[in-house]
């Protein structure tokens, strides 16, 4: 596609419940990042995929967060048993390769509230 | 490890008035260093980039950008402001070759023109 997108646009959900968040990253692209930026704050990074390799995981803030990825397409973010602290935008962005030179191409994000 | 300061959490200049937005990072090597604006209910579009050669990098927009290694700054400029740059900058590192993959942001600078 154009651009990366993301869906749901906004989530509303209840404490507890699970929620996925989906990511479609630039057609090509290989490197795909998810961030969190919670209000006034910037973003903080939570994961990365690069093509088949394993993901790097160091910023996912605990057990309930996960994410794959199909090969170098979607991704889905899934957050277990929300907390209200979860409340946040969640951004995901593409680049043509790994490494920091790289420009990432972010998509809207996804707005999470937990009520 | 990298991180970035951007010391200034909100600037309020008049429109056709100039705008220096500031930013130091902390990285051991050369960095990847990135502008990032973020216009309300938008994803974050790239503004302007320094890999490496000339230290004044010009961007989108009318923006342009100096790294000085010797005070570890990347201060983004715009001779001339304009209603429509009200919006959220955000700084970023990202590391080299080596480093990891993702990038490392500021917390923001919000940006208000009056008129």
């Amino acid at each position: 596609g154009a651009g990366v997108s993301q869906s749901p646009s906004n989530k509303v959900t209840e404490k507890g419940k699970d929620v996925e968040l989906r990511c479609d990253p630039i057609s090509g692209h290989t490197a795909l990042y998810w961030y969190r930026q919670r209000l006034g704050q910037g973003l903080e990074f939570l994961i990365y995929f690069q093509g088949n390799s394993a993901p790097d995981k160091s910023g996912l803030p605990s057990d309930r967060f996960s994410a794959e990825r199909t090969g170098e397409s979607v991704s889905t973010l899934t957050i277990q048993r929300t907390q209200q602290e979860d409340s946040a935008v969640y951004l995901c962005a593409s680049s043509q390769t790994s490494g920091g030179a790289h420009e990432q191409f972010f998509g809207p994000g996804t707005r999470l509230t937990v009520l | 490890a990298q991180s970035v300061t951007q010391p200034d959490i909100h600037i309020t200049v008049s429109e056709g008035a100039s705008l220096e937005l500031r930013c130091n990072y902390s990285y051991g090597a050369t960095p990847y260093l990135f502008w990032y604006v973020q216009s309300p209910g938008q994803g974050l579009q790239l503004l302007l980039k320094y890999f490496s050669g000339d230290t004044l990098v010009q961007g989108i927009k009318g923006f342009e950008a100096e790294f000085k290694r010797s005070q570890s700054s990347f201060n983004l400029r715009k001779p001339s402001v304009h209603w429509s740059d009200a919006a959220e900058y955000f700084c970023a590192v990202g590391a080299g070759q080596t480093g990891a993959n993702n990038l490392f942001f500021g917390t923001g600078t919000r940006l208000t023109v009056i008129p």
